[in-house]
């Protein structure tokens, strides 16, 4: 079984502040995705990383996949409170034809005004 | 780019009534669905996994008498809650992988906010 500790569990911070939300597994993913989830709403995909080592940008948002395909962050940069929302990491499976995605237990941030 | 459409997104049921929630890919065609259930500010918890034309696969724990699923077409799959109790109230949001895509190509509805009176 292939699990993603996904930290801090909850953020609650000041707008301008930086940020960084971590993911880490043992295992090797194919593919590692960000998605941000409003109440009431299902999950929006910000980012897709593929390439170990590959590092995306959204704005104030870089995405970093780690060398070995184990292990991701998110960063935000000067949050604003629009920011605000829970942030969830999920890791799609190497190989096989299995293609459940593993999520993370989810980084619920609060950007204060 | 691919839409995943989830109805209804709210629904109100009495105790020991049945409910069923759709998901369909509006844009493209999906094998794979996946239906997930989450508590409030948690993650999402995979419940099962929706096969075309096949039964659907439940992760532990998970009843398959109770939450019924069906994914008669390339585009459609159901989430039926049998016989619904109020620990079942609970948001229920499924997603959908692309076929045409890679690996990575999976795309969520808005989901359902089910309350079991």
């Amino acid at each position: 079984t292939q699990l993603l500790e996904q930290s801090p569990q909850f953020l609650s911070i000041q707008e301008g502040e930086n940020l960084t939300v971590y993911c880490n597994s043992s295992s090797v993913f194919s593919s590692l995705q960000w998605y941000r989830q409003e109440p009431g709403e299902g999950p929006v995909l910000l980012v897709t990383v593929v390439t170990g080592g590959e590092v995306k940008k959204l704005k104030r948002l870089t995405f970093q996949f780690g060398d070995a395909r184990k292990d991701s962050s998110l960063h935000i940069t000067a949050a604003q409170p629009g920011d605000t929302g829970l942030y969830l990491c999920a890791g799609a499976p190497s190989g096989g034809s299995n293609y459940k995605l593993t999520f993370g237990k989810g980084t619920l941030l609060t950007v204060n005004p | 780019g691919a839409v995943v459409s989830q109805h209804p997104s709210r629904v109100i049921c009495k105790s020991g009534t049945s409910v069923k929630i759709e998901c369909r890919s509006l844009d493209f065609q999906a094998t794979t669905m996946f239906w997930y259930r989450q508590f409030p500010k948690q993650s999402l918890m995979l419940m099962a996994t929706s096969n075309e034309g096949s039964k659907a696969t439940y992760e532990q724990g998970v009843e398959k008498d109770k939450f019924l699923i069906n994914h008669a077409s390339l585009t459609l799959s159901t989430l039926t809650v049998t016989s619904a109790h109020p620990e079942d109230s609970s948001f229920y949001i499924c997603s959908a992988r692309d076929n045409t895509g890679a690996l990575y190509g999976y795309t969520f509805g808005s989901g359902t906010r089910l309350t079991v009176v």
